[in-house]
This record gives structure tokens, C-alpha cells and sequence, in this order.
């Protein structure tokens, strides 16, 4: 069974520091990940997407880590600001050609306090 | 449009009563996803469709849950006699087909409540 797990569950951070977010997967076959943003009562919004045979991706103050050997992924998040308050998800994509499975984690919920 | 569309926002009902949820997603986007998505939960796949291929029902909670997609555009998903537990965000989402590459583009969501 498809499942993708995320840690931790909630952060508190102060605003300007550094955090890290954990996603560990068993999906199979894996196509892609991809770290969704989702503030409060909207919808996520996509950050950033990895493949097989990318390691690390930026996108701003976003970088995304890929281990597709001990199938885990890192969202890290540098000088946070109050606006990176919200919900971050992990979404596994598996499957090959027209069709694919898209496995959501549960999200960690950040806090970036003033 | 500009992006996914759902409607209605904000849908307040009683239980036993039946209520219809739209979504109009991004043009030319061949594939359509209704997650669900309960308080401080994580989001729970509903059905995919894709194209003209059978849609992926095997998210639907119970046979209270059915979804339609007319046209290969707009859909519908449509819950019978609602019960207390189906409260939730409904949140549609669309891609351009296959997911290779391609990003899910999530609506604003329609809240449900049942009384």
C-alpha cells in the first residue's frame, strides 16, 4: 500500500530561523514528489516538484531534498517569515504513462511566531 | 478560467438532505481530483478522472458519494442523504494529464456542514 508519512506532525518556529520537514514514502513505482503549501482554509499550492534523478530543488527560501534510495524527502525552509505559516504536504506521484496515483501525506502544520 | 472554480463555498444542511458540489476546472486540463479534507486532517482522495478512461472511484467513502464529469470539464460530486461525519472541506483539483510533470492546481474548496 502506498503510503507517504511526514514529521513532524506541528513546528513552532521563530520568525527568521531555519526549519526542516520530514517525508518518508513507500510508493511504488515512483514518478514524483512534490511539497504543497496550504494556508488556512485555502487551497495547497504547489512549491516545489522532484524526480527520480533530482537531489535538491530551490524555489525561493524553499529548498527540497530527494534520497530516492532511502525513499525520503526534506523540506527545509530558510529565515522563515510570518507568511511561511501554514500547512506543508508531501504528495508522491506513482505510476507510469497516462495514469497516476497521487499519495497525499497528512501535512505538518508551521507556526512562525514574531 | 484562470483557475479551478468551486462552488458553492459555504454550504450549510441537514442531515438526510442531499447536497451538490461543482467544480470547473482549468481549461484544457484533462485530469480532475475531489480530495476531502476534515478539520486539521489531512486530504482524503475521493475519485479521479481522466480523460474519457473510467474514472478512479476507489476513494468514495460509501455508495452515498457519487461523481459525474460532463463534457470532460465540469464536475459534479453529489452527496446523498449527508450524515454528520461527511462535514468537510470538499477540495477539487485539476492537471494537465498524467502527472509526470504536471502540478495539481487546487480550488478554494467547498466547506460542508451537516446539521
Amino acid at each position: 500500500k502506498n503510503q507517504v508519512e511526514q514529521s513532524p506532525q506541528s513546528l513552532i518556529i521563530l520568525e527568521g530561523k531555519n526549519c526542516t520537514l520530514q517525508c518518508n514514502y513507500t510508493v511504488s513505482p515512483f514518478s514524483n514528489l512534490r511539497w504543497y503549501k496550504q494556508d488556512t482554509g485555502r487551497g495547497p499550492v504547489s512549491l516545489t516538484i522532484m524526480t527520480f534523478s533530482e537531489n535538491t530543488k530551490s524555489n525561493g527560501r524553499y529548498t527540497a531534498t530527494l534520497d530516492a534510495d532511502t525513499k525520503q524527502s526534506s523540506l527545509h525552509i530558510t529565515a522563515s517569515q510570518l507568511s511561511d505559516s501554514a500547512s506543508y504536504i508531501c504528495v508522491v506521484s506513482a505510476g507510469s504513462g497516462g495514469y497516476q496515483k497521487v499519495t497525499f501525506g497528512t501535512g505538518t502544520k508551521l507556526q512562525v511566531i514574531p | 478560467g484562470a483557475g479551478v472554480s468551486q462552488s458553492p463555498s459555504n454550504k450549510v444542511t441537514e442531515k438526510g438532505k442531499d447536497v451538490e458540489l461543482r467544480c470547473d476546472p482549468i481549461s484544457g486540463h484533462t485530469a480532475l481530483y475531489w480530495y476531502r479534507q476534515s478539520l486539521g486532517q489531512g486530504l482524503e482522495f475521493l475519485i479521479y478522472f481522466q480523460g474519457n478512461s473510467a474514472p478512479d472511484k476507489s476513494g468514495l467513502p460509501s455508495d452515498r458519494f457519487s461523481a459525474e464529469r460532463t463534457g470532460g470539464s465540469v464536475s459534479t460530486l453529489t452527496i446523498q442523504r449527508t450524515q454528520q461525519e461527511d462535514s468537510a472541506v470538499y477540495l477539487c483539483a485539476s492537471s494537465l494529464g498524467g502527472l509526470q510533470t504536471g502540478e495539481l492546481f487546487f480550488g478554494e474548496g467547498s466547506r460542508l456542514t451537516v446539521l
